[in-house]
């Protein structure tokens, strides 16, 4: 299994909603990501968990909560968000801390979400 | 916190020419990778560069890194529509190779028959 599964693939949510992104991965890698992109924009670095412990925090806004339960999942949850939180979520893992042993990084294909 | 520049910021080209596009940091790239995105959907993975002057091929596309390390180049041999979509050059910041990878804005490329 090469791939990094992300759900939902679309998601709407009310500002007063609590959801949460779900990813999985079965390739043993021991870092995962998460990135946010905005329309025409680069992904942009949330959070990173490296043997299944927060390594970086990006000074993301409290109303995400990543949560790892295991070495294969990784979860964001999503509380009281603003329309402009609006964007695609991008999950990532890699073998290592960063792609650089084992050929980089895999991308899920990533929840489109919307926020009204 | 390094930044790559991608030129051009956009390309059209027609079916069956050959195009480059650059990547170019303000400081030495340890790491250097190529993905493409189709629109909305995620990263997919084509390259990762290491060692000055390295050159890689996969299918119609080869990726090259300089002897600097500073800039990489990404060209493609007789486009086809397939080839189309936003392509982003990552770089991770470290010797070490222990941060995680930062993007340049990206190139979106067009191939029009």
């Amino acid at each position: 299994d090469t791939e990094v599964t992300q759900t939902p693939k679309h998601l709407v949510m009310g500002m007063t909603n609590k959801k949460s992104l779900k990813c999985e991965q079965h390739m043993g890698h021991r870092a995962m990501y998460w990135y946010k992109q905005k329309a025409k924009k680069p992904p942009e670095l949330m959070f990173v968990y490296s043997y299944e412990k927060l390594s970086i925090n990006e000074s993301v806004p409290s109303r995400f909560s990543p949560e790892c339960p295991n070495s294969s999942l990784l979860n964001l949850h999503l509380h009281a968000l603003q329309p402009e939180d609006s964007a695609l979520y991008l999950c990532a893992s890699s073998q290592g801390p960063s792609g650089r042993y084992g050929g980089g990084y895999t991308f899920g294909s990533g929840t489109r979400l919307t926020v009204v | 916190s390094q930044e790559l520049e991608q030129s051009p910021q956009s390309l059209i080209v027609q079916e069956g020419k050959n195009l480059t596009i650059n990547c170019t940091s303000s400081k030495t790239l340890y790491g250097l990778y190529w993905y493409k995105q189709k629109y909305g959907e995620g990263l997919i993975f084509l390259m990762m560069l290491q060692k000055g002057g390295e050159e890689k091929s996969h299918e119609k596309i080869t990726a090259k890194l300089d002897e600097k390390k500073q800039q990489s180049s990404l060209h493609i041999t007789a486009s086809q529509p397939s080839h189309a979509g936003t392509y982003l050059c990552g770089a991770d910041e470290s010797r070490e190779g222990n941060t995680p990878l930062v993007f340049g804005k990206g190139t979106r490329l067009s191939v029009i028959a």
